[in-house]
């Protein structure tokens, strides 16, 4: 069965610094995977999603990016941080079957 | 994504079954029913999903109506662990994956 590791769990960032949240799966090829964010008290928004390598597909306009160097890992990035971006990230994985599942999360304080 | 409806909140015995319905009078004949769950800090935790067929697995049974326009999620003896934000979802397969739409869920309470 598939495995997503997702990291950091937590961090505090000053508005303006950059970002970067990794998740890495293991267990399946050529997985599609994807960049939820959970704003506090509110529902999942889709953010990016990856078909493959280097193909990165965006949901909604933001001060986020997304990339994909290799199979297995998909990266989220900021150059200069919001406080807007502040919130719990969760990284998903849809590996040979249709169910999609989700890491554990990275909770994210813009101060 | 067919949007899906679900009361805000329910509360159950600990020991109950617990049966959480979910509108989805828009859904396409290629959507699924899928269900998640998300605990407190957690990530969302997959449940259940289905197309047409009731199913049943480990953790639930998914009950969905012949027209296909409503669903049920039935945990057939809830316990305090299971208090938890539950999402129903309708979601189609298709060439860019499986995109989930999540709405605001119904929040179980297990009470002792």
């Amino acid at each position: 069965s598939q495995t997503i590791h997702q990291w950091p769990a937590t961090l505090v960032q000053p508005v303006g610094s950059p970002l970067s949240l990794e998740c890495t799966v293991e267990g399946t090829s050529n997985p599609n995977l994807y960049w939820y964010r959970q704003a506090a008290g509110r529902g999942l928004q889709l953010l990016f999603y990856s078909v493959g390598i280097g193909q990165i597909s965006s949901e909604v306009p933001q001060n986020l990016s997304a990339s994909r160097p290799q199979d297995r890992q998909f990266i989220l990035s900021s150059k200069k941080l919001l406080l807007s971006d502040s919130g719990f990230y969760l990284c998903a994985c849809q590996g040979s079957g249709n169910t999609i599942y989700f890491g554990e999360g990275s909770w994210l304080t813009v101060v | 994504d067919a949007k899906t409806t679900q009361p805000p909140s329910m509360d159950c015995a600990e020991g109950r079954a617990a049966n959480l319905p979910c509108n989805h009078s828009t859904i396409s004949g290629n959507e699924y029913v899928y269900w998640y769950r998300q605990i407190h800090s957690q990530g969302p935790q997959y449940i259940i999903h289905g197309l047409k067929n009731n199913e049943t697995n480990e953790m639930a049974s998914l009950i969905i109506t012949e027209d296909r326009k409503s669903s049920t999620l039935i945990l057939p003896h809830a316990t305090l662990r299971d208090t938890a934000v539950y999402y129903c979802i309708v979601s189609a397969h298709n060439n860019a994956g499986n995109m989930l739409t999540f709405g605001g869920g119904t929040r179980l309470m297990v009470k002792p």
